[in-house]
């Protein structure tokens, strides 16, 4: 399968613990995003990167909030602290070069609750 | 900023039949895409269908197709030949093509489609 997969796909956490998620995007794809969705709503933006650079992070993404993407590879996103409100499906996606014309192919999510 | 509405948190339709799933948007800009997706009980989401906003011709992808009306900010997605494999939430979502190199996408609410044999 060489399609977006993100680890673990669920996780539960205690409130105040730290947790990270991993994305591994398509192979050749530069664009990687992460999108959050709770219960009832669409997904909302939260940061993209292009190769390895971070470019933009939404005011959704608190301090506690971290990404990276080393070597423009693989991605993880980091919550430190984690509170209920961080409860939700945390989205990947990835897109080839970013162009107008281009399409976010979606990974399966990973869904954290936090007791 | 954009946002994106659907008015439809629930539908339902006969295998085989016809349903149409409403999306409004709100924008200032007059290049933009628009999407739908499918996101299926505990699966990934998936493309369903994409229009440019500067073509006047509505997508079409097998039975998904689009009435996309630029002037009302209009994007509704039909789907001819429901089949149970269709049932999911769907998502209306909206990029912009300028704004730097964020094409982050903004989407509705969903629409929950049940399929009934």
């Amino acid at each position: 399968d060489t399609g977006v997969s993100q680890d673990p796909r669920h996780k539960i956490t205690k409130r105040g613990q730290n947790v990270t998620f991993r994305c591994d995007p398509i192979s050749e794809h530069n664009r990687l995003y992460w999108y959050r969705q709770t219960l009832g709503q669409g997904p909302e933006f939260l940061t993209y990167f292009q190769n390895e650079a971070q470019l933009e992070k939404s005011r959704l993404l608190s301090d506690r909030f971290s990404a990276e993407r080393p070597k423009g590879s693989f991605s993880t996103l980091e919550i430190q602290r984690t509170e209920q409100g961080d409860s939700a499906m945390y989205l990947c996606a990835s897109s080839l070069d970013g162009t107008a014309t281009d399409t976010q192919y979606f990974g399966p999510g990973t869904r954290l609750t936090v007791l | 900023a954009q946002t994106v509405t659907q008015s439809q948190p629930e539908m339902s339709v006969q295998e085989a039949e016809t349903v149409t799933l409403s999306c409004t948007y709100d924008t200032s800009e007059s290049d933009y895409y628009l999407f739908w997706y499918k996101q299926p009980p505990s699966r990934q989401m998936i493309l369903v269908i994409r229009q440019e906003a500067y073509k006047q011709q509505n997508a079409t992808e097998n039975r998904f197709s689009v009435n996309f009306q630029k002037a009302a900010k209009s994007f509704s997605l039909k789907i001819s030949d429901s089949q149970l494999g269709d049932a999911a939430m769907y998502f209306c979502a909206y990029r912009t093509s300028s704004g730097g190199s964020n094409y982050k996408l903004t989407f509705g609410k969903g629409t929950l489609l049940t399929v009934n044999p």
